[in-house]
């Protein structure tokens, strides 16, 4: 069965400090991995996906980066964190294909003083 | 463009009342439908999803119809109990466009006992 994990849980961090968040998919290969960002009480945000590893599409880049390093990982990353960075990071994948539904993982809190 | 809405922010319901979740959407292309179920400090769990027209998709007692006619695919539940509060999510993904998932802003549900 395919697992996916995100870390850290969660993250305190001062605004212009810099930032990296992961993800892991575990039991299947070259899957469609995405990050997606929820503000406290809103809706999902989708910010990146990736089909392949070294091959990362921007959707709403919030002064944000990601890469692909390897098949199974995503990293989401900035240099300088905003207040308006605050909120929950997800990382979801799913098979290609229209019909394929993104699986979410436990996703990271961010707050950002 | 492609959009789902979701009018209800909030519904409030008593246990063994009956739920129904507003969602429309808005596409020229062919979309997959899904429901996402989040519960409170938890990534969203896929609850049911449809590809064809006319068809139903069912799971824990939720159904939803995608109704090509009126463009709409509504959340229904007979009888919600108190372990069904959460905040509820329609999603579309559109063919041709298929790395982008579009979420309504969501509904939180809460059930009282």
């Amino acid at each position: 069965a395919q697992t996916i994990h995100q870390w850290p849980v969660a993250e305190i961090k001062a605004v212009g400090s810099p930032l990296s968040l992961g993800c892991t998919i575990k039991g299947k290969s070259s899957p469609n991995l995405y990050w997606y960002w929820q503000a406290t009480g809103g809706t999902l945000q989708q910010l990146f996906y990736s089909i392949t590893v070294g091959q990362v599409e921007s959707v709403v880049q919030l002064n944000l980066s990601a890469s692909r390093p390897k098949d199974d990982q995503f990293i989401l990353s900035t240099e300088k964190l905003l207040l308006s960075h605050s909120g929950f990071y997800l990382c979801a994948w799913s098979t290609t294909g229209v019909n394929q539904a993104p699986l979410f993982g436990e996703g990271t809190r961010l707050s950002v003083l | 463009g492609d959009s789902v809405i979701q009018m209800q922010g909030q519904v409030t319901l008593s246990e063994n009342d009956f739920l129904f979740i507003n969602c429309t959407y808005s596409t020229t292309g062919y979309p997959t439908l899904f429901w996402y179920v989040q519960y409170s400090g938890e990534g969203p769990q896929l609850l049911l999803q449809v590809t064809t027209a006319n068809n139903k998709g069912s799971s824990r007692g939720f159904e939803a119809t995608y109704d090509k006619g009126t463009t709409s695919f509504h959340l229904q539940k007979t009888s919600v109990q108190e372990i069904d509060s959460a905040v509820y999510y329609c999603a579309m993904r559109v063919r041709n466009s298929n790395n982008r998932i579009f979420f309504g802003d969501g509904t939180q549900l809460v059930v009282k006992p």
